[in-house]
């Protein structure tokens, strides 16, 4: 069971490049986001979506675009790479029907980026 | 909007109990409180969660108190694994956005 994959785990950038944070799930969940850590911090909401077709913004959206043409795929795009997006993203699923289980939300690995 | 307190960090004894304060005086009354974990710098892991009664798995309790204000996630028999950073999350608003704050650091001595 993968649960949430991120790819890559690693990625260096130079400020101006664009590149795409790529995050699948194999559990049939509705609900995907894409969150940032930086040092010492919590993370804070970029975008998420509650199911195909459908995102919404987060707390700290600027500079990146999101969208879901499937139910397992929820790529981050960053538009033109600052050193302000140096940061470790986490994609994170759950599943937004009824019971127990609904809201619990699985993190991937994370993608560790730097903005030179 | 619904967001949560936590003391920046803890200590707790290798096997005494770790008991993990959260405040969320903004609840609304029918939001769960969720508890997770982050090991290093690794993805948040599910630990609990509750609406109003306690509740128990096998890796903690969960206490609520009558008025939902504040939560304490108790870890009966703390270990050096235990160390982690733990948030306490509710829903932020009416959308499906989740305020995770900074935690708490708990530090588990030998």
């Amino acid at each position: 069971n993968a649960g949430v994959t991120q790819t890559p785990k690693f990625q260096v950038l130079k400020t101006g490049q664009s590149m795409t944070l790529q995050c699948a799930q194999d559990m049939n969940h509705e609900y995907m986001s894409w969150y940032r850590q930086d040092p010492g911090m919590g993370l804070r909401l970029i975008h998420y979506s509650v199911g195909a077709g459908i995102t919404d913004q987060g707390e700290v959206p600027n500079g990146y675009n999101v969208s879901r043409s499937t139910t397992e795929d929820f790529p981050l795009r960053l538009l033109s790479a600052a050193p302000s997006q140096t940061s470790v993203y986490f994609c994170a699923s759950s599943y937004s029907g009824s019971g127990v289980s609904k809201n619990i939300q699985y993190f991937g690995a994370g993608t560790r980026l730097s903005v030179l | 909007d619904a967001k949560t307190t936590q003391p920046p960090s803890m200590d707790c004894a290798e096997g005494r109990a770790a008991n993990l304060p959260c405040n969320h005086s903004t609840i609304s009354g029918n939001e769960y409180v969720y508890w997770y974990r982050q090991i290093h710098s690794q993805g948040p892991q599910y630990i609990i969660h509750g609406l109003k009664n306690n509740e128990t798995n096998e890796m903690a309790s969960l206490i609520i108190t009558e008025d939902r204000k504040s939560s304490t996630l108790i870890l009966p028999h703390a270990t050096l694994r235990d160390t982690a950073v733990y948030y306490c999350i509710v829903r932020v608003g009416t959308g499906n956005q989740f305020y995770f704050g900074t935690g708490t650091s708990l530090t588990v001595i030998p």
